[in-house]
């Protein structure tokens, strides 16, 4: 059971924005960096953001995060069919030792 | 170009064991921590292990330790997850990733069945 929390689906239209939230702790996002993955259907996940807000080279600023306290959020604009799947928030944990992964939000482009 | 392959994935009897590999290249592997990531049948990604660039340093999740022993050998640009008494709660697709998770291997499908 993870410990940092992301609601089960969201969705929206093409085009349109939706937002991904991961609530966590102290323990984790109060006190370290979060990143988003993109887990798509058949493929290996894909660093989306680091380090709260930073996007790796090649991802599009149609995607974009954030972080206030203990919690973050992944924000997507100009959705596309190609977006669907699974996204995940990532971050160290000081008290487990372990990096943790959010329970995961599905995509849905209606 | 950064590239990550596993191997080793197979199918095993529970209580079996198995070693995956994941080879590095397009970086230098000795300067980058290392991480193994799984993801169960129609679970979420779930962290597994990682290792320091020297491998002094290896942390585990709760569920592996005692049974799992990651290791590297940066000569040739390797890093290894050393399976043992495996459960079918191990069945799951593994990952290899790069510190800070930016860049991953395809996966190696690890099942475990009696």
């Amino acid at each position: 059971q993870s410990v940092l929390t992301q609601p089960p689906s969201v969705s929206a239209a093409p085009g349109q924005k939706v937002t991904i939230s991961c609530s966590g702790s102290s323990s984790n996002i109060g006190n370290h960096y979060v990143s988003w993955y993109q887990h798509l259907p058949g493929t290996a996940p894909k660093l989306l953001i680091y380090e709260n807000d930073k996007r790796p080279s090649g991802i599009p600023d149609r995607f974009s995060g954030s972080k206030s306290g203990t919690s973050a959020t992944l924000g997507i604009t100009g959705l596309q069919t190609g977006d669907e799947g699974d996204y995940y928030c990532g971050a160290w944990d000081r008290s487990l030792t372990v990096y943790v992964f959010g329970t995961g939000t599905e995509v849905t482009v209606l | 170009e950064v590239q990550l392959v596993e191997s080793g994935g197979d199918f095993v009897q529970p209580g079996g064991s198995l070693r995956l590999s994941c080879v590095a290249s397009g970086f230098n592997l000795n300067t980058y921590w290392m991480n193994w990531v799984r993801q169960a049948p129609g679970k979420g990604l779930e962290w597994v292990a990682n290792i320091k660039q020297d491998g002094s340093e290896k942390y585990y999740v709760d569920s592996v330790k005692g049974r799992f022993t990651t290791s590297r050998d940066n000569a040739k640009r390797s890093v290894y997850l050393q399976m043992n008494n495996l459960g079918v709660e191990d069945t799951a697709v593994y990952y290899c990733a790069s510190e800070d998770h930016q860049d991953w291997g395809q996966g190696t499908l690890v099942t475990v069945s009696s």
